[in-house]
């Protein structure tokens, strides 16, 4: 398995514009997890699924951020509009039934201008 | 919600020496204790977990101990090694059958120097 796969790697957007980060999780696990990091915050779970539904959305900072999961093989964070300060390492992590180990994806490293 | 608290923040050793990195959490109802590792640019990486009905578990040169009253729990790392130079993540979960809820600690750049 590819492990879990998120693109873009990187994304130079500029301020009001639309971002949407893609995430294709590990195949037969049914948690997804949203994650942000920044220096000053740390890691941050933004929102998690669980078989395609939010369980969890408490950490989305403002109705800014959207996320949704269409199936079991994809989801989207989508930030409209975009601000300076959303600038982050943003991570896609899935994992298992019944298992506690996330597999995290190589993270979209985001820099809104 | 669950709080987690992780220190010291940075951390500079000299390679063969030990390292320990320390965090304490906030829910009583915590029951699972995952470490993990991020290299610079990379993704992290568990290293090392714990579950609330065990004290002590070990891994080579790894180690974490648990204190359910206190509810801290740390890491140790033996005879270390440059590449063990990273930022190390402790978290804790209330496992349920809803999900799976990790919070992090704000992480301990560890350097391990020659």
């Amino acid at each position: 398995d590819a492990g879990v796969i998120q693109s873009p790697r990187h994304e130079v957007t500029e301020m009001g514009q639309e971002v949407t980060l893609r995430c294709k999780p590990i195949s037969g696990h049914n948690s997804l997890f949203w994650y942000r990091q920044t220096m000053m915050r740390g890691l941050e779970l933004l929102i998690y699924f669980n078989n395609n539904v939010p369980i969890d959305d408490s950490g989305m900072p403002e109705d800014r951020f959207s996320a949704k999961m269409p199936n079991a093989s994809f989801s989207t964070l989508k930030i409209q509009p975009s601000e300076p300060r959303d600038s982050a390492v943003y991570f896609c992590a899935s994992s298992s039934p019944g298992h506690e180990k996330l597999f995290f994806g190589s993270g979209t490293q985001l820099s809104v201008l | 919600g669950e709080n987690v608290e992780q220190h010291p923040s940075t951390l500079s050793v000299q390679e063969g020496d030990s390292a320990v990195i320390k965090c304490t959490y906030s829910d009583s109802a915590s029951n699972y204790f995952p470490w993990y590792k991020q290299e610079l640019g990379k993704r992290p990486q568990l290293i090392i977990d714990i579950r609330s009905n065990v004290g002590e578990k070990k891994d080579q040169r790894i180690a974490v101990t648990l204190n359910k009253t206190a509810k801290h729990f740390s890491l140790h790392i033996t005879e270390t090694q440059p590449e063990d130079s990273a930022v190390y993540f402790c978290a804790a979960n209330i496992l349920t059958g809803g999900g799976n809820k990790l919070t992090f600690g704000t992480g301990t750049q560890l350097k391990v120097e020659l």
